[in-house]
């Protein structure tokens, strides 16, 4: 079965500190793809990124940056110098390929405090 | 850009009332997503929908109905509201062939008295 798994409930850190949001998934496929979304306050959940289970490849775009690990099962985001405006909910998701469903990991709230 | 649409953000109703919560969608999508939010739970699917007038249940279609009549337009239907319906409702859409990201509409949040 899949499972998405962010066992941080909630982080705060003062702007300007870096920040990793830990993910860890189950699945049985071999191919599956892994995504990260932003809720901010507004309540719209936007997309990151999204990677597949043959690139291992770690990503980063300005201050974000992804670690894809499948010996461990994870995909870790992390934010460099971070600022007021990334405060937000951070989710990790997991779709298998050729399904529909995407299973949503809990979510982590991330408060930045200036 | 991509937009979604719910008709509305803010929603109070009262126990055994019929609520229909309505979702557009601009881009042509043929895959549409109902979920619900609960604080600790993350976002769990209510019903999904491939095709005008397809639609496949989620893992927690009960209590909820839903109808797609045009392309643009999903519907979900809560045919008796009850209070543990409390929540927070996100529809979503998304390309058809493969697996891609999803597209999210703000979101209603509907209280039920």
């Amino acid at each position: 079965a899949q499972k998405v798994t962010q066992a941080q409930t909630e982080i705060s850190v003062v702007e300007k500190e870096d920040v990793t949001l830990d993910c860890v998934y189950e699945t049985r496929d071999t191919t599956y793809y892994l995504f990260w979304y932003k809720q901010p306050p507004s309540g719209e959940l936007v997309f990151l990124i999204r990677r597949n289970s043959f690139d291992e490849q770690n990503e980063i775009s300005g201050r974000y940056s992804w670690n894809f690990q499948k010996s461990t099962s994870s995909f870790n985001f992390t934010i460099t110098a971070s600022q007021v405006v990334d405060s937000a909910v951070y989710f990790c998701a997991l779709s298998e390929s050729g399904g529909f469903k995407t299973i949503f990991g809990a979510g982590t709230r991330l408060f930045v405090k200036a | 850009d991509v937009k979604v649409t719910q008709s509305s953000r803010y929603l109070v109703k009262r126990t055994g009332e019929k609520v229909f919560l309505e979702c557009v969608q601009d881009m042509d999508h043929e895959n549409m997503f109902w979920y619900r939010q609960d604080p600790g739970l993350g976002l769990r699917l209510i019903y999904f929908s491939y095709d005008v007038k397809m639609k496949e249940k989620g893992d927690i279609p009960e209590g909820y109905s839903v109808s797609r009549e045009k392309k643009e337009r999903f519907s979900l239907i809560l045919e008796s509201a009850s209070t543990n319906q409390t929540s927070m409702y996100l529809c979503a859409s998304s390309y058809p062939v493969g697996v891609h990201e999803q597209f999210f509409g703000p979101g209603t949040r509907l209280t039920v008295l």
